[in-house]
């Protein structure tokens, strides 16, 4: 199966939000209300921060939120700060097992 | 305090055989999923497969399917991944994940180990 779709960086300053898109198909990111996106600072392992499309698990920033349409994902973060810089991956489940996106490194300028 | 506490790195050579563990601490073994991820130097994250230490349910990605055994034994709440010929291609960080699955089976993986790095090289 292949990796879905992700823009290889992205950049904002501090304060602004920036949105990261994620890119599937109808069986995977189309096809289920199950897309998660995780975090990784250098040297760090992944971090959990959205689930089910939309939702947050406890201790995560109010700041990150999710969307879908169709077979595109997204993560919105607000009120960017220092500490977002970092890498983040889309994940879909995709029936018998899950698939990440390529990964998208943000910079905060 | 839950974690998953990965075995330490290793170094293999070509042809060689290699088994890594996950040890899930603090957590009822039967109530959750490990998945493993693989991370290549430099790249992104792969999903590799899943087991549910339950019932030995196991589920592989289609790109390592036949590459890669997944198991676990309950005995000790410990996952494996291994392989029986390392490639060079091997060469990569390996992270075990939990999917919990109490009281629903949830869709995503919550808490990551912190890694295995696994060299291959002659």
């Amino acid at each position: 199966q292949s990796a879905l779709t992700q823009p290889a960086s992205v950049s904002g300053s501090p304060g602004q939000s920036i949105t990261i898109s994620c890119t599937g198909t109808s069986s995977d990111v189309g096809g289920y209300y199950y897309v998660s996106w995780y975090q990784q600072h250098p040297g760090q392992a992944p971090k959990l921060i959205i689930f089910d499309i939309i939702k947050r698990p406890s201790g995560v920033s109010s700041r990150f939120s999710g969307s879908k349409s169709d077979n595109t994902a997204s993560l919105t973060i607000s009120g960017l700060q220092a500490e977002d810089e970092a890498d983040y991956y889309c994940c879909s489940y995709a029936g018998s097992w899950w698939v990440f996106g390529g990964g998208t490194k943000l910079t905060v300028l | 305090e839950v974690q998953l506490v990965q075995s330490g790195a290793e170094v293999r050579q070509p042809g060689e055989s290699l088994k890594i563990s996950c040890k899930v601490s603090d957590y009822s073994f039967g109530d959750l999923w490990i998945g493993w991820v693989r991370q290549m130097p430099g790249k992104g994250l792969e999903w590799m497969g899943i087991i549910y230490p339950g019932d030995s349910d196991t589920r592989y990605s289609p790109s390592f399917q036949g590459r890669v055994t997944i198991s676990a034994d309950r005995s000790i709440s410990t996952a494996y991944l291994q392989w029986n010929s390392l490639k060079a291609s091997d060469t990569a960080i390996y992270y075990c994940a939990r999917r919990p699955d109490n009281p629903v089976p949830a869709i995503y993986f919550d808490l990551w180990g912190r890694g295995t790095l696994v060299t291959v090289s002659s």
